[in-house]
């Protein structure tokens, strides 16, 4: 069975502090898809990023940068000089891709609530 | 904004009622997916439809049910709701049945009283 553990419940950091949240999964498929996704204050959910099983190359947007790790099953997001607009619950996420029956379920770590203060 | 639009976006009812909670995908898109987010269950996946059929079902109580109409827009059926149905009610939509990405729908928000 999938599995994901986002073991920091919450975070607390000032302003233009770099911050990481964590991300461990467990699945015995070869081929999967690792997500995050941002739920700021109004409570939608934001898609921030996809990844494949294949594809282990660190990946940069801005302030955001995500580091995949397969040896040690983490995905990690790092926010540089965070700001007081970050502040969120962002969850990180875990699909199968079986191509044959099934579907593409996600499941949720239980997230991280980030607090950025000035 | 996502695409992905749900209705109404606040519903409060009683215990032992039955509501419908409605999703139109984003144009293009041909699955829909419904999760569940409460504060003892965290986000939980319930079901799945792909182009009017049934893909995927997870933890899906009995007394709710769901499917996805010609137009592709999606309704889920929750009845005889009880205190603990109380959550936030996630749409999401993607092009395929199992690897493209899902955006979410703003949720409804459901207050059983």
């Amino acid at each position: 069975a999938q599995k994901v553990t986002q073991a920091q419940t919450e975070i607390s950091v000032v302003e233009k502090e770099d911050v990481t949240l964590d991300c461990v999964y467990e699945t015995r498929d070869t081929t999967y898809y690792l997500f995050w996704y941002k739920q700021p204050p109004s409570g939608e959910l934001v898609f921030l990023i996809r990844r494949n099983s294949f594809d282990e190359q660190n990946e940069i947007s801005g302030r955001y940068s995500w580091n995949f790790q397969k040896s040690t099953s983490s995905f990690n997001f790092t926010i540089t000089a965070s700001q007081v607009v970050d502040s969120a619950v962002y969850f990180c996420a875990l699909s199968e891709a079986r191509l044959t029956g099934g579907g593409n379920k996600l499941t949720f770590g239980t997230g991280t609530q980030l607090k950025v203060e000035l | 904004d996502s695409g992905v639009t749900q209705t109404p976006k606040h519903l409060i009812t009683a215990t032992g009622q039955r509501v419908t909670l409605r999703c139109s995908p984003r144009s293009g898109d041909l699955s829909v997916y419904w999760y569940q987010q409460s504060l003892d269950q965290g986000l939980q996946f319930l079901i799945q439809y792909y182009n009017g059929e049934e893909r995927a079902k997870g933890n899906i109580l009995e007394r709710f049910s769901a499917q996805q109409f010609p137009d592709l827009h999606s309704e889920l059926n929750l009845s005889s709701l009880e205190l603990g149905d109380s959550a936030l009610y996630f749409c999401a939509s993607s092009v395929d049945a199992v690897r493209d990405t899902q955006y979410f729908g703003p949720g409804t928000r459901l207050t059983v009283l």
